[in-house]
C-alpha cells in the first residue's frame, strides 16, 4: 500500500521568502510523485510530477521538487514566494500498475503568504 | 485548453435522496475517476472507470454509490440514498491513460440536510 504525509498543515512565509512544503512517501514499489495545488473555490491542479527520469523535477509557477530515495521526501520549493502563491498543496503518490491506478493524497498544506 | 466540466457546483439535498454528480471528462481522455473530500480533510479516491466498467473501488465506495458514463461524454456519480456524512467536495478526474496525468474539474460541493 502507498501513502504519503505532509509534515505542516500550515505554513507562513513572507513574500520573497524560500517557500518548501514538506512531502514524505511509503511505497513498496518505486512510486510516481506528484504536487497539485488548489486555489479556492477550485480543482486539484498539478505542479509537477515524478515518473523516475530526474530526481529533480521542475513544474508550473517557478516551483520544483527533489525525489530522494534515500529519505522517502518529495518536498517542494520555490525560491520566492509571491502572494499568488497561496493555496492549499497537496501530495500524492501512485503506483505504476499499467492501469487506472488512483492517486493517494497526503493530508494537505495551506501555505499563507504575507507581505 | 481542454478541462473536465463537474455540474452543479454545489448540490443541497435532503438525507435519504437520490444524488446524481456530473462530469464531462476531457473527450481524447479514456479514464475516469471519483474522488471526495470531506471539509478539513485530505482527498480521498472513490471510484476509477474504464472500458465501461470499475477498473478499482475504495471502501467507501459501497452499494449506495454507482458510476455511469451513459453516453459518449459524461461520467455520472449517483448516491442512492444520500446521508449526513455524504456531504462533501465530489472531484471528477480523467486521463488519457491508467498511468496518465489525472486532470481534475473544480468539483461539486454536495451538502445533505
Amino acid at each position: 500500500a502507498q501513502s504519503v504525509t505532509q509534515l505542516g498543515s500550515h505554513v507562513s512565509v513572507s513574500e520573497g521568502a524560500l517557500v518548501l512544503l514538506r512531502c514524505n512517501y511509503s511505497s513498496s514499489v518505486p512510486p510516481y510523485l506528484f504536487w497539485y495545488v488548489q486555489y479556492p473555490n477550485q480543482g486539484l491542479q498539478l505542479l509537477l510530477k515524478y515518473t523516475s527520469a530526474a530526481t529533480l523535477v521542475k513544474g508550473i509557477n517557478g516551483f520544483e521538487a527533489e525525489f530522494k530515495k534515500s529519505e522517502t521526501s518529495f518536498h517542494l520549493t520555490k525560491p520566492s514566494a509571491h502572494m499568488s502563491d497561496a493555496a492549499e498543496y497537496f501530495c500524492a503518490v501512485r503506483l505504476d500498475t499499467g492501469t487506472a491506478s488512483k492517486l493517494t493524497f497526503g493530508t494537505g498544506t495551506r501555505l499563507q503568504v504575507t507581505l | 485548453e481542454p478541462e473536465v466540466t463537474q455540474t452543479p457546483s454545489h448540490q443541497v439535498t435532503q438525507m435519504g435522496q437520490e444524488v446524481i454528480l456530473r462530469c464531462v471528462p476531457i473527450s481524447n481522455h479514456l479514464y475516469f475517476y471519483w474522488y471526495r473530500q470531506i471539509l478539513g480533510q485530505k482527498v480521498e479516491f472513490l471510484v476509477s472507470f474504464y472500458n465501461n466498467e470499475i477498473s478499482e473501488k475504495s471502501e467507501i465506495f459501497d452499494d449506495q454509490f454507482s458510476v455511469e458514463r451513459p453516453d459518449g461524454s459524461n461520467f455520472t456519480l449517483k448516491i442512492r440514498s444520500t446521508k449526513l456524512e455524504d456531504s462533501a467536495m465530489y472531484f471528477c478526474a480523467s486521463s488519457v491513460g491508467g498511468p496518465g496525468i489525472q486532470h481534475f474539474g473544480d468539483g461539486t460541493r454536495l451538502s445533505i440536510l
